[in-house]
């Protein structure tokens, strides 16, 4: 069965500290697809950024990086000198073939100025 | 590029009353879904459209909601009669088809929020 756990359900930082929201996921499927999207108060969910299964690589963009870890499923998103605008509510997800898409529970993320 | 359009943006109605919510995806999107999101969760799944057909609604409460997508574009999600627990935001995405491109994102639209009283 998939599923996908966001344990933290809100965080409070204030700006410019780094925060990590983690994601765990679960599948039968050597091949996967993970993906992070952020939800600002207007409603709309934003992509951020998709991981293929075979590809381990951490990844970074600007303030935002990934670490992907097969080895214990997690999926974490690390945002640098986080700022009042990275506000969100941020979602994780899974697919095994971009047809379904697993959903975690979310992590609000409040930054304070 | 028009993004997912969505309305309407609110909705409130008392139980037992009916409601629609419309989508118009991305043109060219061949695949559109609609998505349930109650406070504090992530997004459910209802429904799933290719093009005009359905691909999945196994988790669509049939005995009081309905979706359509006459001719493969836009598509209407209907709750008849509403419950309390229907409240909630109804989210529309759409995606490029299976061999055109598609890098699995979801492209979403602003969603409509649902208050049942």
């Amino acid at each position: 069965a998939q599923k996908v756990t966001q344990a933290q359900t809100e965080i409070s930082v204030v700006e410019k500290e780094d925060v990590t929201l983690d994601c765990v996921y679960e599948t039968r499927d050597t091949t996967y697809y993970l993906f992070w999207y952020k939800q600002p108060p207007s409603g709309e969910l934003v992509f951020l950024i998709r991981r293929n299964s075979f590809d381990e690589q951490n990844e970074i963009s600007g303030r935002y990086s990934w670490n992907f870890q097969k080895s214990t499923s997690s999926f974490n998103f690390t945002i640098t000198a986080s700022q009042v605008v990275d506000s969100a509510v941020y979602f994780c997800a899974l697919s095994e073939d971009f047809n379904k898409f697993y959903f975690g529970s979310g992590t609000k993320l409040n930054v304070k100025p | 590029e028009a993004g997912v359009a969505q309305s309407p943006r609110y909705k409130i109605i008392e139980k037992r009353q009916s409601v629609a919510f419309w989508c118009n995806p991305i043109s060219g999107h061949a695949t559109l879904y609609w998505y349930q999101q109650i406070l504090g969760q992530g997004p459910k799944l209802l429904i799933q459209f290719q093009n005009n057909g359905v691909v999945d609604d196994s988790q669509l409460p049939k005995d009081r909601f309905s979706a359509e997508r006459l001719k493969g574009v836009d598509s209407t999600l209907k709750i008849q009669p509403a419950k309390l627990e229907d409240s909630a935001v109804y989210l529309c995405a759409s995606s490029f088809p299976l061999r055109g491109g598609n890098t699995g994102e979801l492209f979403f639209g602003e969603g409509s929020r649902l208050t049942v009283l």
